[in-house]
């Protein structure tokens, strides 16, 4: 009931884009995102709760297809504060995470 | 803002010790959990908790038990640690019932089995 993330690592330089999906082979109920630094706490950035929505603040935002069981993570102009490992996770009764996606952002 | 502590960030047990990894939030929320993280495994959810005295089981819920006798203390126990166990253990608390909302992590307890 793991959630599939891709890719496994991302290297950017700063400014530029990526994209981390989230997929799942039950149907998505919700969709958390979640940002985790290097020996930090994971860190809230966003639930989505139904399909078709989309979020975001700053120039990191997220999309939910609930039809083929998928979020997406979009990151813009990446920053080097955004250099870190980024979870989704979904549930119901349960709350199951991917395994994550390493990202560094590179001067 | 939100605080989650937890009572230690390291620990050594050998096996077979009883182990209590003790979380506290200080905002009231009605709902803990405990996960534990392991390389290329991510975050898996032990316990849960909605209430005091209340818990339920997540995903790996085996060789563990959990306590809340307060709502605002969370505890994870290990009943005879074991080398397998050896792991990062992360509280979180949320204000929302379920697992529709924020979830707020404590800095983690990194707990070595011998």
């Amino acid at each position: 009931q793991q959630p599939v993330q891709s890719p496994q690592a991302v290297i950017l330089r700063e400014g530029e884009d990526a994209v981390i999906n989230c997929s799942s082979s039950k149907a998505l109920y919700s969709v958390h995102w979640y940002r985790q630094k290097h020996g930090e706490a994971p860190v809230f950035l966003m639930i989505l709760l139904k399909g078709g929505e989309q979020k975001g603040h700053e120039k990191i935002s997220a999309s939910f297809n609930e039809k083929k069981q998928q979020s997406s993570l979009y990151l813009t102009a990446s920053q080097l504060s955004y250099s870190g490992t980024y979870f989704c996770g979904t549930g119901a009764n349960n709350l199951f995470f991917g395994t994550g996606t390493r990202l560094t952002v590179i001067p | 803002d939100v605080k989650v502590t937890q009572s230690s960030r390291y620990l050594v047990k050998r096996t077979g010790e009883k182990v209590f990894l003790e979380c506290v939030q200080d905002m009231d929320h009605e709902n803990m959990f405990w996960y534990r993280q392991d390389p290329g495994l991510g975050l898996r959810l032990i316990y849960f908790s909605y209430d005091v005295k209340m818990k339920e089981k997540g995903d790996i819920p085996e060789g563990y038990s959990v306590s809340r006798e307060k709502k605002e203390r969370f505890s994870l126990i290990l009943e005879s640690a074991s080398t397998n166990q050896t792991s990062m253990y992360l509280c979180a608390s949320s204000i929302s019932k379920g697992f529709l909302g924020t979830q707020y992590f404590g800095p983690g307890t990194r707990l070595l089995v011998l």
